[in-house]
């Protein structure tokens, strides 16, 4: 199946820093999902992007749809405890299925 | 506005006993649904589809199966559960067109199997 690479795989960073993370695919995607999954709960989608170019922002997220469609960032301005957990990216091809293809996760701590 | 349930939240089982999870949604009709296991936190993997009543589609071989007997309702189902198939159960259903395309997960079951 479709392969995307997320990175990196974890982070530890101080409260207060911003946070930037990717994911990349060998193949062009026309919608990208952002994920966040505290544990022991499903992913919630945080932020959806469907053109090239796009950014678009979720208070002090932002992701950006990339313009070759087979990578998308997303960020994290000023972080706080509470954005620790695992990010995920997802992605569907259009035309191609009925799935939606997942990175592997970037695990993120903040240290107070 | 749609919601997606899951039950039970937690399960423990003994090997080779037989399994049903359940998945239901509101407030939408004939969504997509799908079942990922998660282990160890991280990595989903997808295990069935359906885009249907009575439509599934299997992504990998195993000893679950899926079924769907109403437009709004996905089992997961094991005759006799092994070690192996401990994990997170998430069940999601995919929703928009091709500009709004999204998928939104249920909460979750974790499995146990001793």
């Amino acid at each position: 199946g479709q392969q995307l690479n997320q990175s990196p795989q974890s982070m530890f960073i101080q409260e207060g820093e911003d946070v930037s993370m990717n994911c990349t695919s060998s193949s062009i995607f026309n919608t990208w999902l952002w994920y966040k999954q505290d544990p022991g709960e499903g992913p919630v989608l945080l932020i959806a992007l469907y053109k090239a170019g796009e950014l678009t922002s979720n208070g002090r997220l932002t992701a950006q749809f990339g313009i070759t469609r087979k990578d998308s960032f997303l960020n994290i301005s000023a972080s706080i405890p509470s954005d620790v957990g695992i990010y995920f990216c997802a992605g569907s091809i259009l035309n191609t299925g009925n799935q939606f293809y997942f990175g592997t996760g970037t695990s993120l701590t903040v240290i107070p | 506005s749609q919601t997606i349930h899951q039950w039970p939240a937690t399960l423990v089982q003994p090997v080779g006993s037989p399994l049903s999870l359940e998945c239901t949604v509101e407030g939408t009709s004939n969504p997509n649904l799908y079942w990922y296991r998660q282990a160890a936190g991280r990595g989903l993997q997808l295990l069935f589809y359906s885009v249907g009543i009575g439509q599934i589609s299997s992504e990998v071989p195993q000893n679950l199966s899926a079924s769907r007997p109403q437009d709004r309702q996905f089992i997961l189902s094991s005759k006799k559960l092994l070690l192996s198939d401990s994990g997170f159960y998430l069940c999601a259903w995919r929703a928009g067109r091709r500009d709004t395309d999204t998928q939104y997960f249920g909460p979750g079951t974790r499995l146990t199997v001793l």
